[in-house]
């Protein structure tokens, strides 16, 4: 299969905790790509890294790429409770369509 | 405001009783492409449309139409639907180069039940 495979599927931390999320593929990539979705609505874009980069930030957010293993991860730093949401992984390996994981759940408590 | 509208957000019908899901975006996007989400499953493409009048299948594109005549919208077209069609279905929408590998922006999506 093309799609990515996040791991975990289930992730409960305190506030201020670290979240990491992890997403493995087979494939080669153009680009990765990872969403946010609160329960039951639209997803929301939060990075794109290329297959040429390796890290990327955007404030608590910091995404890896290991274009060797075959696998990227998503940190969110200093948790709090308006993180918790499902979190994707998308990977484009055409130029036309984007292959979206299953996604990790992620619940911060207060 | 930027964004992608989806209607209706809910829709409950019975089998075989042909449905449309209206989907439009206000930032002059070229490529559109439908989703649907099921548990465990995570977002299976049904179509995508690099430009007006161009249209491909994604993964899953038995049982449904689409049509794009003009840039702004992306209708999906349910001709018979089945109980298997029940499910959460995003409208996304990107950039201006007709390719996917930009962000995507999405709907809020519409909720189906087939009976």
């Amino acid at each position: 299969s093309q799609q990515g495979e996040e791991d975990p599927q289930a992730l409960s931390i305190q506030e201020g905790e670290n979240a990491t999320m992890n997403c493995s593929y087979k494939t080669s990539i153009n680009n990765l790509q990872w969403y946010r979705q609160n329960s039951g609505r639209g997803l929301v874009h939060l990075i794109l890294i290329r297959s040429n980069e390796r890290e990327k930030h955007s404030g608590r957010l910091r995404v890896t790429l290991d274009t060797s293993k075959k696998s990227s991860s998503l940190l969110i730093t200093a948790s709090r409770a308006a993180d918790t949401a499902s979190y994707f992984c998308a990977l484009l390996t055409g130029y036309n369509k984007l292959i979206f994981g299953a996604g990790t759940r992620l619940a911060v408590h207060p | 405001e930027a964004q992608v509208t989806q209607n209706p957000r809910y829709l409950i019908t019975v089998t075989g009783k042909k449905l449309t899901v209206t989907c439009s975006q206000n930032m002059n996007h070229e490529y559109m492409s439908w989703y649907r989400q099921d548990p465990g499953l995570g977002l299976r493409q049904i179509y995508y449309s690099m430009n007006v009048e161009v249209t491909d299948k994604g993964d899953v594109p038995e049982g449904y139409k689409v049509s794009r005549k003009e840039k702004r919208n992306f209708p999906l077209i349910l001709e018979s639907p089945s109980p298997n069609q029940t499910s959460l279905y995003f409208c996304a929408s990107s950039g201006t180069s007709g390719r996917a590998w930009e962000t995507q922006y999405f709907g809020p999506g519409t909720r189906l039940l087939v009976l």
